[in-house]
């Protein structure tokens, strides 16, 4: 059972070069999100989806991009990376079927993106 | 708007030792309480999880209890171990259960 799988899982980057980071799940969940951590600043919401076709922005999306077009995947887009985008990615998911509210997410291993 | 306090690390024991990493919350409504564990190079699993006051989590040893009057989630071990080494994460979800609000971290250090 392969859970939240992301790749790359390292990263470098020069200022103003685009990637994409993939995130793909398995679990058939409709909520994905990615998320950035930072050294003392916790893990903070970039973008999330609820499901295919429907994005939504999270506390600090400035500089990303994403679409949902299948269930499974949920790319991230950096269109000019800057310095402060680097940082640890971490893409997650969970089920708002027939779970109520609280639901539990589950997390990739991460891609550490360091853009110079 | 909702926010999560944990106290600031790093929290370093000697194996056997009791545990405690403290948790606040503000929240509007009835949010769900989660702590997530990092080790290291790894991405965040859930270690235990409440859904309403009074609940409490347990997992692995681990225990907390969801305290409505204090806005509270404290982690407790009553002994640690060296495997326990990690980041620990408190973590708020709206009732809509999608978006997770993080406290910062704390990372406790055990030794043997």
């Amino acid at each position: 059972n392969a859970g939240v799988t992301q790749t790359p899982k390292f990263q470098v980057l020069k200022t103003g070069q685009s990637m994409t980071l993939q995130c793909a799940q398995d679990m058939n969940h409709e909520y994905m999100s990615w998320y950035r951590q930072d050294p003392g600043m916790g893990l903070r919401l970039i973008h999330y989806s609820v499901g295919a076709g429907i994005t939504d922005q999270g506390e600090v999306p400035n500089g990303y991009n994403v679409s949902r077009s299948t269930t499974e995947d949920f790319p991230l887009r950096l269109l000019s990376a800057a310095p402060s985008q680097t940082s640890v990615y971490f893409c997650a998911s969970s089920s708002l079927g027939g779970g109520g509210p609280k639901n539990i997410q589950y997390f990739g291993a991460g891609t550490r993106l360091s853009v110079l | 708007g909702n926010s999560v306090t944990q106290m600031e690390g790093p929290v370093t024991l000697s194996e056997e030792a009791f545990l405690t990493i403290n948790c606040t919350y503000t929240a509007t409504g009835y949010p769900s309480l989660f702590w997530y564990v990092q080790y290291p190079g790894e991405g965040l699993q859930l270690l235990l999880k409440a859904t309403k006051a009074d609940d409490k989590g347990s997992n692995k040893g681990f225990e907390a209890t969801y305290r409505k009057e204090t806005t509270s989630f404290h982690l407790e071990k009553g002994s640690v171990q060296v495997s326990d080494s990690a980041v620990y994460f408190c973590a708020l979800s709206d009732q809509a259960g999608t978006a997770l609000i993080f406290g910062k971290g704390t990372t406790l250090s055990v030794s043997s």
